[in-house]
């Protein structure tokens, strides 16, 4: 099966300050990731997903890379704001292949004002 | 966007005891369900995959006699756990993924997850 790796654990950054976390997967059958944003308590939202047909995809201050030789993607977010703070879960799945999503470990981000 | 909800939201039983738990696509057909469980500061880990008509598909190490899916219809899940212990304390959180007619077929839409207490 799938197994996703999600680097790093926690990330400190200060206010304005860009963030980068980065998964490996496994599965080359793999063809959609994407990216949670979980607040304490709540379920998962969605941020942002990228397809395998697809290198980058930007939304506003949020964008996602995905090297499909190298089998990793990376989640960016520029200019950091407090909100911005929470656990950030990358995932993969293959839904043609009726697959439920793989998630990574989690990413706590602090954003210090 | 679409909508999943979860019943109950939290829930304190004790021990022994059984609990249901509802998953419901209010706005699209769900052909498929996912059942996770969540333990504190973990992350989400596949319990099964309920398909609308069949039975479930459980991941290794995911009892099916003590939890129970049962997915009779394209727009509710549920998830019984069975003669319930303190082990079995966590958040478990359901999604639905639509058909692909429906257009919801690539994403995996959340339910706001149930808290499950065993005392």
């Amino acid at each position: 099966g799938e197994n996703v790796e999600q680097h790093p654990s926690t990330l400190s950054v200060q206010e304005g300050d860009s963030a980068v976390i980065k998964c490996t997967y496994s599965d080359s059958a793999s063809n959609y990731f994407p990216w949670y944003k979980q607040e304490l308590g709540k379920r998962p939202q969605l941020i942002i997903d990228i397809r395998s047909n697809v290198g980058e995809k930007k939304d506003q201050r949020i964008a996602v890379t995905l090297n499909k030789t190298a089998k990793h993607f990376s989640l960016h977010i520029t200019e950091t704001q407090p909100e911005d703070s929470a656990v950030y879960f990358c995932a993969a799945s293959n839904p043609t292949g009726r697959r439920a999503l793989t998630f990574g470990s989690g990413t706590r981000l602090q954003v210090q004002p | 966007g679409a909508v999943v909800s979860q019943h109950p939201s939290w829930v304190i039983c004790k021990s022994g005891t059984s609990v249901k738990i509802e998953c419901r696509s209010l706005d699209f057909q769900a052909t498929t369900m996912f059942w996770y469980r969540q333990f504190p500061k973990q992350s989400l880990m596949l319990m099964a995959t309920s398909n609308e008509g069949s039975k479930a598909t459980y991941e290794q190490g995911v009892e099916k006699d003590k939890f129970l899916i049962n997915h009779a219809s394209l727009t509710l899940s549920t998830l019984t756990v069975t003669s319930a212990h303190p082990e079995d304390s966590s958040f478990y959180i359901c999604s639905a993924r639509g058909t692909l007619a429906g257009g919801y077929y690539n994403e995996q839409f959340f339910g706001p997850g149930t808290r499950l207490t065993v005392l």
